[in-house]
């Protein structure tokens, strides 16, 4: 089993550009999540989905928008990327939302100029 | 959500036990303990989780006194392989969408 897969591993956007990163997941899980870690530091939630067909804001949403796709499939996108949006992102999924089991993908790592 | 607090950094030695202690003063009836490894450049990794008393697995040990203020990772018999940051995660099962890691301890291995 591939797991998390996250792409792309690594980005450079320019200020005020857009993208969108991809997760998918093959291990039937129900509830996916996308995470920043900023160096040194912990991993910050963005943005939740507890099932498919739902999202909803983790710590720090400002920026960013979500779509779960369907099942396996969950997207960040960044609309109009700052250089405070430079971090690592994790994708991470749980078969269901009260499970803390998270499976991680290796991340994307991006900078904003 | 109750608060942790780990020391940031720790170092060991091959071949030695090492225990991770975090403290969760106002950890409430319905939180379970969750502790997570993290390689740099990879996303963090399940461990061990528990509730009460003592967990065991392949991996880790976890320990938590009967009033659940403060919780031990013990890792057996370290290798290099073990540097990495542990993060200690206390919530609920239905909080879980609002789980907050924190910076982590730091465990540094030498040979």
């Amino acid at each position: 089993n591939a797991g998390v897969t996250q792409t792309p591993k690594f980005q450079v956007l320019k200020t005020g550009q857009s993208m969108t990163l991809q997760c998918a997941q093959d291990m039937n899980h129900n509830s996916m999540y996308w995470y920043r870690q900023d160096p040194g530091m912990g991993l910050r939630l963005i943005y939740y989905s507890a099932s498919e067909g739902t999202t909803d804001k983790g710590e720090v949403p400002n920026g960013y928008n979500v779509s779960r796709l369907n099942k396996r499939e969950f997207s960040l996108r960044l609309e109009s990327a700052a250089p405070s949006q430079t971090s690592v992102y994790f994708c991470a999924s749980t078969k269901d939302r009260g499970d803390y089991g998270y499976t991680f993908g290796s991340g994307t790592r991006l900078t904003v100029v | 959500l109750a608060k942790t607090t780990q020391p940031i950094s720790m170092d060991s030695y091959e071949g030695q036990e090492v225990n991770i202690t975090c403290s969760h003063n106002n950890i409430a009836t319905n939180d379970y303990i969750t502790w997570y490894q993290q390689f740099p450049s990879q996303g963090p990794r399940f461990i061990i989780q528990g509730y009460k008393t003592k967990v065991t697995n392949e991996v880790a040990s976890l320990f938590i006194p009967a009033d659940r203020k403060s919780s031990t990772l013990s890792l057996p018999r370290v290798s290099l392989s073990d540097t990495a940051v542990y993060y200690c995660l206390v919530a609920a099962y239905s909080s879980a969408s609002k789980i907050i890691f924190g910076s982590g301890t730091r465990l540094s291995i030498r040979p």
